[in-house]
């Protein structure tokens, strides 16, 4: 089955500069990639999507990057704000009625 | 509850006991999702669902039984033959297609 990985799985960053999450899939059949946010006590929230035919995709401050061919995709938030600080899970999907798989997850502090 | 209702937010357990976790949704999504979460680790996938009256089983989904009867409900129950039931339990709802999850609060099951 579909296995994602993710690291760094801590990351503090200074308020003001930029974070990169990067997430590895298996499954070369996945074609969609979205990414959660969760706050400390508080459900995840899709931050934003990617899908198989896009090789990148910005919404504000953040933006992801897929690169099929090797099987990577990226979060990237530039400009980061202590509100900012959470966790960052990354996942993967095959199809239309498919089960996602979560990444481990990555915790970002970003210190004021 | 942004359409979908977790309901109870905390829940203690004895030993030996069955006890059930309970998903509304109100967003007319197609399919329902249960994902367990331990402290300072992903979302492990339990059971889901893509259409009433048809589940399938998830990761982990020994100890674990659902039912899908109406569109609007996902309930899981957690047996007795769940070694370690202590965990954060989230329940999810996506639309036809590959769009996202909405997830619920989360009940927060402790075995005392």
């Amino acid at each position: 089955g579909e296995n994602v990985e993710q690291h760094p799985s801590t990351l503090s960053v200074q308020e003001g500069d930029s974070a990169v999450i990067k997430c590895t899939y298996s499954d070369s059949a996945s074609n969609y990639f979205p990414w959660y946010k969760q706050e400390l006590g508080k459900r995840p929230q899709l931050i934003i999507d990617i899908r198989s035919n896009v090789g990148e995709k910005k919404d504000q401050r953040i933006a992801v990057t897929l690169n099929k061919t090797a099987k990577h995709f990226s979060l990237h938030i530039t400009e980061t704000q202590p509100e900012d600080s959470a966790v960052y899970f990354c996942a993967a999907s095959k199809t239309s009625y498919d089960k996602v798989i979560f990444g481990p997850g990555t915790s970002l502090s970003v210190i004021p | 509850d942004g359409g979908i209702t977790q309901s109870p937010k905390y829940l203690f357990r004895k030993e030996g006991q069955n006890v059930t976790l309970s998903c509304e949704q109100n967003l007319n999504h197609d399919a329902m999702y249960w994902y367990r979460q331990d402290p300072g680790q992903g979302l492990r996938l339990i059971y889901y669902s893509q259409i009433v009256n048809d589940f399938q089983k998830g990761d982990i989904a020994e100890g674990y039984s659902v039912s899908r009867e109406k569109k609007e409900s996902f309930p899981l129950t957690v047996t007795s033959a769940q070694k370690n039931p202590t965990a954060f339990y989230l329940c999810a709802s996506s639309p036809q297609g590959n769009y996202g999850y909405t997830f619920g609060s989360g009940t927060r099951l402790t075995v005392v």
